[in-house]
Protein backbone atom coordinates (compact mmCIF):
# COMPACT_ATOMS: atom_id res chain seq x y z
CA UNK A 1 0.00 0.00 0.00
CA UNK A 2 1.03 3.47 -0.75
CA UNK A 3 2.81 5.00 1.97
CA UNK A 4 3.54 8.86 3.16
CA UNK A 5 6.68 10.12 0.80
CA UNK A 6 8.56 13.02 1.84
CA UNK A 7 11.43 14.46 0.55
CA UNK A 8 14.82 14.94 0.47
CA UNK A 9 15.24 12.15 2.83
CA UNK A 10 18.03 14.25 4.12
CA UNK A 11 18.66 17.92 3.54
CA UNK A 12 22.61 20.11 4.55
CA UNK A 13 21.94 23.25 4.52
CA UNK A 14 23.84 26.64 5.97
CA UNK A 15 22.75 29.24 8.53
CA UNK A 16 20.76 31.67 6.71
CA UNK A 17 20.09 29.82 3.73
CA UNK A 18 16.38 28.49 2.42
CA UNK A 19 15.18 24.86 2.30
CA UNK A 20 11.85 23.32 1.56
CA UNK A 21 10.69 19.98 2.43
CA UNK A 22 7.61 17.80 0.61
CA UNK A 23 5.60 15.99 1.56
CA UNK A 24 3.08 13.72 -0.33
CA UNK A 25 -0.02 12.31 2.06
CA UNK A 26 -1.25 8.68 1.33
CA UNK A 27 -3.88 8.84 -1.79
CA UNK A 28 -7.18 10.32 -0.74
CA UNK A 29 -5.44 11.81 2.31
CA UNK A 30 -7.18 15.37 2.38
CA UNK A 31 -5.42 16.29 6.08
CA UNK A 32 -1.16 16.61 6.10
CA UNK A 33 0.14 17.18 9.69
CA UNK A 34 4.01 18.83 10.11
CA UNK A 35 6.28 17.61 12.87
CA UNK A 36 9.28 18.81 14.21
CA UNK A 37 11.28 16.33 16.16
CA UNK A 38 14.96 17.82 17.86
CA UNK A 39 17.80 15.58 18.47
CA UNK A 40 16.64 13.63 21.38
CA UNK A 41 13.04 15.76 22.19
CA UNK A 42 9.58 14.71 21.20
CA UNK A 43 8.24 15.22 18.10
CA UNK A 44 6.12 18.90 18.44
CA UNK A 45 3.24 19.63 16.37
CA UNK A 46 4.06 22.52 14.11
CA UNK A 47 0.84 22.98 11.39
CA UNK A 48 -1.40 21.28 10.05
CA UNK A 49 -3.76 21.50 6.81
CA UNK A 50 -7.12 19.95 6.02
CA UNK A 51 -8.45 20.63 2.19
CA UNK A 52 -5.70 23.01 1.30
CA UNK A 53 -6.46 25.47 4.05
CA UNK A 54 -4.98 26.03 6.99
CA UNK A 55 -6.43 23.62 10.07
CA UNK A 56 -4.09 24.31 13.08
CA UNK A 57 -0.79 25.59 14.26
CA UNK A 58 1.18 25.00 16.84
CA UNK A 59 4.56 25.81 17.38
CA UNK A 60 6.13 26.96 14.02
CA UNK A 61 8.66 29.79 14.01
CA UNK A 62 7.43 32.94 11.90
CA UNK A 63 10.34 32.00 9.41
CA UNK A 64 8.74 28.71 8.53
CA UNK A 65 5.65 28.68 6.33
CA UNK A 66 3.58 25.51 4.46
CA UNK A 67 0.86 25.15 2.36
CA UNK A 68 -1.25 22.44 0.93
CA UNK A 69 -1.86 22.07 -2.70
CA UNK A 70 -4.49 21.03 -5.00
CA UNK A 71 -3.21 17.74 -5.42
CA UNK A 72 -3.20 17.44 -1.29
CA UNK A 73 0.40 17.60 -1.23
CA UNK A 74 2.35 20.15 1.20
CA UNK A 75 5.70 21.61 1.33
CA UNK A 76 7.67 23.03 4.34
CA UNK A 77 9.40 25.97 3.85
CA UNK A 78 12.26 27.37 5.80
CA UNK A 79 13.64 30.74 5.66
CA UNK A 80 16.93 32.33 7.29
CA UNK A 81 17.81 28.45 8.90
CA UNK A 82 19.22 28.53 12.02
CA UNK A 83 21.77 25.95 13.72
CA UNK A 84 18.57 25.05 15.94
CA UNK A 85 16.66 24.01 13.03
CA UNK A 86 18.53 21.07 12.41
CA UNK A 87 16.00 18.15 13.26
CA UNK A 88 13.92 15.49 12.03
CA UNK A 89 10.88 17.07 10.30
CA UNK A 90 8.27 14.34 9.84
CA UNK A 91 4.74 14.73 7.71
CA UNK A 92 1.71 12.89 8.60
CA UNK A 93 -1.78 12.16 6.67
CA UNK A 94 -5.34 11.53 7.56
CA UNK A 95 -8.32 10.79 5.96
CA UNK A 96 -10.32 14.10 8.20
CA UNK A 97 -9.01 15.87 10.65
CA UNK A 98 -10.02 13.28 13.18
CA UNK A 99 -8.37 10.34 10.92
CA UNK A 100 -5.53 8.10 12.15
CA UNK A 101 -2.10 9.47 10.97
CA UNK A 102 -0.31 7.82 9.44
CA UNK A 103 3.75 9.30 9.40
CA UNK A 104 6.04 9.45 6.44
CA UNK A 105 9.80 8.32 6.90
CA UNK A 106 11.22 12.02 7.97
CA UNK A 107 13.23 14.68 6.28
CA UNK A 108 16.51 14.43 8.40
CA UNK A 109 17.66 18.78 8.12
CA UNK A 110 21.35 19.38 9.08
CA UNK A 111 22.35 23.63 9.37
CA UNK A 112 25.95 23.62 9.94
CA UNK B 1 2.47 19.81 33.31
CA UNK B 2 2.74 17.53 29.87
CA UNK B 3 -0.76 16.65 28.16
CA UNK B 4 0.69 12.96 28.02
CA UNK B 5 3.02 11.49 30.51
CA UNK B 6 4.62 7.99 29.92
CA UNK B 7 6.14 5.60 32.19
CA UNK B 8 8.55 4.07 32.27
CA UNK B 9 11.02 6.17 30.11
CA UNK B 10 13.44 3.58 30.20
CA UNK B 11 13.00 -0.73 29.76
CA UNK B 12 15.09 -3.32 29.70
CA UNK B 13 14.12 -7.16 29.06
CA UNK B 14 14.48 -10.30 28.41
CA UNK B 15 13.21 -11.95 25.27
CA UNK B 16 9.80 -13.60 25.96
CA UNK B 17 9.06 -11.29 28.74
CA UNK B 18 5.58 -8.97 28.70
CA UNK B 19 6.36 -5.94 28.31
CA UNK B 20 3.96 -2.79 29.66
CA UNK B 21 4.18 0.53 29.02
CA UNK B 22 1.68 2.80 30.37
CA UNK B 23 0.15 6.58 29.47
CA UNK B 24 -1.62 8.68 31.04
CA UNK B 25 -3.21 11.62 29.36
CA UNK B 26 -5.19 15.27 30.52
CA UNK B 27 -9.02 16.76 29.73
CA UNK B 28 -9.23 17.35 25.80
CA UNK B 29 -7.72 14.45 24.63
CA UNK B 30 -9.96 12.26 22.77
CA UNK B 31 -7.89 9.48 21.52
CA UNK B 32 -4.49 7.58 21.61
CA UNK B 33 -2.32 6.90 19.43
CA UNK B 34 0.41 4.62 19.78
CA UNK B 35 3.52 5.08 17.71
CA UNK B 36 7.40 3.28 17.41
CA UNK B 37 10.40 4.50 16.63
CA UNK B 38 13.13 2.59 15.51
CA UNK B 39 16.65 4.25 15.98
CA UNK B 40 16.77 5.34 12.04
CA UNK B 41 13.81 8.17 12.97
CA UNK B 42 10.78 6.61 10.91
CA UNK B 43 7.45 6.37 13.03
CA UNK B 44 5.25 3.61 12.96
CA UNK B 45 1.54 4.00 13.67
CA UNK B 46 0.97 1.02 16.02
CA UNK B 47 -2.60 1.48 17.41
CA UNK B 48 -5.00 4.43 17.30
CA UNK B 49 -8.09 3.75 19.87
CA UNK B 50 -10.48 5.77 22.19
CA UNK B 51 -12.57 3.24 23.84
CA UNK B 52 -11.65 -0.23 24.84
CA UNK B 53 -9.03 -2.68 23.41
CA UNK B 54 -6.82 -3.45 20.31
CA UNK B 55 -4.84 -6.67 19.49
CA UNK B 56 -2.12 -6.72 16.25
CA UNK B 57 -0.01 -9.62 16.51
CA UNK B 58 1.63 -9.99 20.00
CA UNK B 59 0.63 -6.34 20.59
CA UNK B 60 -2.23 -4.97 22.65
CA UNK B 61 -3.53 -1.96 23.53
CA UNK B 62 -5.91 -1.01 25.88
CA UNK B 63 -7.58 2.09 26.82
CA UNK B 64 -9.61 3.64 29.99
CA UNK B 65 -11.80 6.90 29.28
CA UNK B 66 -12.84 7.18 33.13
CA UNK B 67 -9.20 7.07 34.09
CA UNK B 68 -7.43 8.64 31.39
CA UNK B 69 -5.24 5.53 31.08
CA UNK B 70 -3.80 3.52 28.40
CA UNK B 71 -1.25 0.86 28.47
CA UNK B 72 0.60 -0.94 25.57
CA UNK B 73 1.26 -4.58 25.90
CA UNK B 74 3.84 -6.77 24.31
CA UNK B 75 3.73 -10.33 24.73
CA UNK B 76 6.69 -12.69 23.92
CA UNK B 77 8.88 -9.57 23.79
CA UNK B 78 11.94 -10.02 21.13
CA UNK B 79 15.10 -8.06 20.52
CA UNK B 80 13.39 -6.74 17.27
CA UNK B 81 10.78 -4.95 19.11
CA UNK B 82 13.88 -2.74 20.49
CA UNK B 83 12.75 0.83 19.97
CA UNK B 84 11.24 3.86 21.40
CA UNK B 85 7.19 3.77 21.86
CA UNK B 86 5.39 6.70 21.96
CA UNK B 87 1.99 7.46 23.13
CA UNK B 88 0.27 10.43 21.33
CA UNK B 89 -2.88 12.24 22.06
CA UNK B 90 -5.28 13.82 20.14
CA UNK B 91 -6.30 17.31 21.15
CA UNK B 92 -8.40 18.59 18.11
CA UNK B 93 -6.89 17.59 15.22
CA UNK B 94 -3.20 17.87 16.50
CA UNK B 95 -1.16 14.93 18.26
CA UNK B 96 0.79 15.47 21.77
CA UNK B 97 3.22 13.75 21.89
CA UNK B 98 4.50 11.73 25.07
CA UNK B 99 7.97 11.28 26.20
CA UNK B 100 8.36 8.15 24.63
CA UNK B 101 9.82 5.12 26.66
CA UNK B 102 13.32 3.24 25.04
CA UNK B 103 12.99 -0.83 24.83
CA UNK B 104 15.65 -2.40 25.07
CA UNK B 105 14.78 -6.43 24.75
CA UNK B 106 18.06 -8.81 25.38
CA UNK B 107 18.69 -12.38 23.91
Amino acid sequence: AAGVIQSPRHLIKEKRETATLKCYPIPRHDTVYWYQQGPGQDPQFLISFYEKMQSDKGSIPDRFSAQQFSDYHSELNMSSLELGDSALYFCASSLGVSGEQYFGPGTRLTVT
Amino acid sequence: KNEVEQSPQNLTAQEGEFITINCSYSVGISALHWLQQHPGGGIVSLFMLSSGKKKHGRLIATINIQEKHSSLHITASHPRDSAVYICAGYNTDKLIFGTGTRLQVFP
